[in-house]
């Protein structure tokens, strides 16, 4: 089974500042089948990033990932309000199919 | 509009069962595999099982194998959990979940609302 985890469990910062959010896996990934969801409280996930850096349907291009093999990366070039929320990255690579523990984004 | 429905969730005593239902409709549901996620009260997603477009191949963690089975109707185009002796440990939000495209192994683009299943006497 391949362990993703996430850093840092916490990141809070201003509106307008860039966050960086990281997933290591404890194999390499192959073909980059690494996922990027963002959950806000009472709401399922929203894909918003697949193939490691493929931003999903309607997704603005503040958000985008990059990474291989074994390490990831989910950036918001520049955070909004609405950006509030915890973020899980999610491999498909091989099964069992696993998930992060999640990154919590606070907008202070 | 592209959409997942699911049903079937409550409360269930330790050792029933349950059948979660996943309604599908705008897209064509005979095409795309088919997965499970649930989230417990205050964690993480857990991916729960998996079902290939034809029905053909399912996967299950570990946790629940042997326990729940998946399966689909593309006639009713509904994805379904058969879910039997049920632990506590099994209580969590439900979600149905499609594959962003007609692949092997892929993200999910699509999810449903979820359905709250509470295991407790």
């Amino acid at each position: 089974e391949i362990v993703l985890t996430q850093s840092p469990g916490t990141l809070s910062l201003s509106p307008g500042e860039r966050a960086t959010l990281s997933c290591g896996t404890s194999q390499s990934v192959s073909s980059s089948y690494l996922a990027w969801y963002q959950q806000k409280p009472g709401q399922a996930p929203r894909l918003l990033i697949y193939d490691a850096s493929s931003r999903a349907t309607g997704i603005p291009d503040r958000f985008s990932g990059s990474g291989s093999g074994t390490d990831f990366t989910l950036t918001i070039s520049r955070l909004e309000p609405e950006d509030s929320a915890v973020y899980y990255c999610h491999q498909y690579a091989s099964s069992p199919r696993t998930f992060g523990q999640g990154t919590k984004v606070e907008i202070k | 509009e592209v959409q997942l429905v699911e049903s079937g969730g409550g409360l269930v005593q330790p050792g029933g069962s349950l059948r979660l239902s996943c309604a599908a409709s705008g897209f064509a549901f005979s095409r795309y595999a088919m997965t499970w996620v649930r989230q417990a009260p205050g964690k993480g997603l857990e991916w729960v099982s998996h079902i290939s477009g034809s029905g053909g191949s399912t996967y299950y963690a570990d946790s629940v194998k042997g326990r729940f089975t998946i399966s689909r109707d593309s006639s009713k185009t509904t994805l379904y959990l058969q879910m039997n002796s049920l632990r506590a440990e099994d209580t969590a939000v439900y979600y149905c979940a499609k594959d962003v495209r007609i692949a092997v192994a892929d993200a999910f683009d699509i999810w449903g609302q979820g359905t709250r299943v509470t295991v407790s006497s």
